[in-house]
């Protein structure tokens, strides 16, 4: 099964960019990267996925290293609502797993 | 929007008791999850389905089982309470087709066991 591995903790000031990494150095070729956020007290919403190419949504940017064994969540301008836990996730497996890791807890400095 | 709902917010049962956790999903949604999360461990998948009647274990199925009679809903069975099955579960959709497969995800239910 593949998995990520994340940092615990990190912090950001607000306004300025953050840069979230994830490593999965088992991902298959089929393995869709995910990054998901959860709020306190609420289940986690989705944020962006991306299987090759960098992509970019309103939310946030994902880049993902030329031999997939990485990527990195890009938050442009951290706000005091981007406080969050962040899970890098890998969809695969048989059946459409979805495997979470223990993510990285996001705090943002005023 | 797609909405992922669970019956309860919190719930307190006794050990040995038998527990149901619903979820109802209302976006025709083919995968339905289970997960549960401990402070440390993040999330962890017990059980999904990717179709009515199927389902599949995940990494910690053990003390549990699931119920999937329509497509919309999705039981979690906890056949007899235990204390380390107290925790925050998390129920979760999504389409089967790999372009288009956001999880969408329920507020959680607490549910401890004394």
């Amino acid at each position: 099964d593949a998995k990520t591995t994340q940092p615990n903790s990190m912090e950001s000031n607000e306004e300025e960019p953050v840069h979230l990494p994830c490593n999965h150095s088992t991902i298959s070729g089929t393995d869709y990267i995910h990054w998901y956020r959860q709020l306190p007290s609420q289940g986690p919403e989705y944020v962006i996925h991306g299987l090759t190419s960098n992509v970019n949504n309103r939310m946030a940017s994902l880049a993902i290293a030329e031999d997939r064994k990485s990527s990195t969540l890009i938050l442009h301008r951290a706000t005091l609502r981007d406080a969050a836990v962040y899970y890098c996730i890998l969809r695969g497996g048989t059946g459409n797993q979805f495997y979470f890791g223990t993510g990285t807890s996001l705090t943002v400095i005023p | 929007d797609v909405k992922v709902t669970q019956s309860s917010r919190y719930l307190v049962k006794r050990t040995g008791e038998k527990v149901f956790l619903e979820c109802v999903q209302d976006m025709d949604h083919e995968n339905m999850f289970w997960y549960r999360q401990d402070p440390g461990l993040g999330l962890r998948l017990i059980y999904f389905s990717y179709d009515v009647k199927m389902k599949e274990k995940g990494d910690i199925p053990e003390g549990y089982s699931v119920s999937r009679e329509k497509k919309e809903r999705f039981s979690l069975i906890l056949e007899s309470a235990s204390t380390n099955q107290t925790s925050m579960y998390l129920c979760a959709s999504s389409w089967l087709s790999p372009t288009n497969e956001k999880l969408f995800f329920g507020s959680g239910t607490q549910l401890s066991v004394l």
